[in-house]
């Protein structure tokens, strides 16, 4: 397919669990963002790469949220030790970079904790 | 940090028109974006605006005002399928990134 990639659509962890988060952007996207949504709020920026390099996590809520992209292209968002704080739908997008603006977001993950 | 602020629900009928408004006071603004969003789904682009004026893209029209922090969309010839959230988002460039911060949303509320 064409678009944002992302998996699992639906997760329910027990607290304390960690879960893995998997983002597949669009071929040759240089940008990739990590965004968490809450029911009925905006999304809130949580880390942005720019192919490998992770140049902005100033928005991870705490030391349990881990985001990479080894290769330039898909990336992995892991949250240890789930809390109840954490059950969100947590979106990836990605963009091709620079001045090019329009971001292409997936379906999202949606995270439950239990 | 960004402080973005549009209004959370708004309704309107079928046919008419309506504007979303959003402010904002940020550093190092890089233009401002607007989104769609249908409940349970993902954000879809629908316009961007990095200077002055207006930007008309068939019914959905936007517009920026820099100098008073100032957007807003309108919508016109409203249907039952605009009934979404509509999101606002700010681009700001720090240290070589270009990242897009979102308002909460303005939820739209369209009936017959």
């Amino acid at each position: 397919g064409a678009g944002v990639s992302q998996s699992p659509r639906y997760k329910v962890a027990k607290r304390g669990q960690d879960v893995a988060l998997r983002c597949d952007p669009i071929s040759g996207h240089v940008s990739l963002f990590w965004y968490q949504q809450a029911l009925g709020q905006g999304p809130e920026f949580l880390t942005y790469f720019q192919n490998e390099a992770q140049l902005d996590k100033s928005g991870l809520p705490s030391d349990r949220f881990f985001a990479e992209r080894p290769e330039g292209s898909v990336s992995t968002l892991k949250i240890q030790r789930t809390q109840q704080e954490d059950s969100a739908v947590y979106l990836c997008a990605s963009s091709l970079g620079g001045l090019a603006g329009e971001l292409f977001f997936g379906e999202g993950s949606r995270l439950t904790v239990l | 940090g960004q402080n973005i602020d549009q209004p959370t629900e708004m309704t309107a009928t079928e046919g008419a028109i309506v504007q979303i408004n959003c402010t904002y006071q940020t550093s190092g603004f890089n233009g401002l974006f607007w989104y769609q969003q249908h409940a349970g789904e993902a954000p879809t682009f629908l316009s961007y605006n990095v200077l002055d004026g207006l930007e008309e893209k068939g019914r959905f029209s936007s517009f920026l005002s820099r100098s008073k922090g100032y957007s807003y969309l309108l919508l016109k010839e409203l249907q039952m399928k605009d009934s979404a959230s509509y999101l606002c988002a700010v681009r700001v460039v720090s240290g070589g990134s270009y990242i897009p911060t979102f308002g909460r949303g303005t939820s739209l509320i369209v009936h017959p």
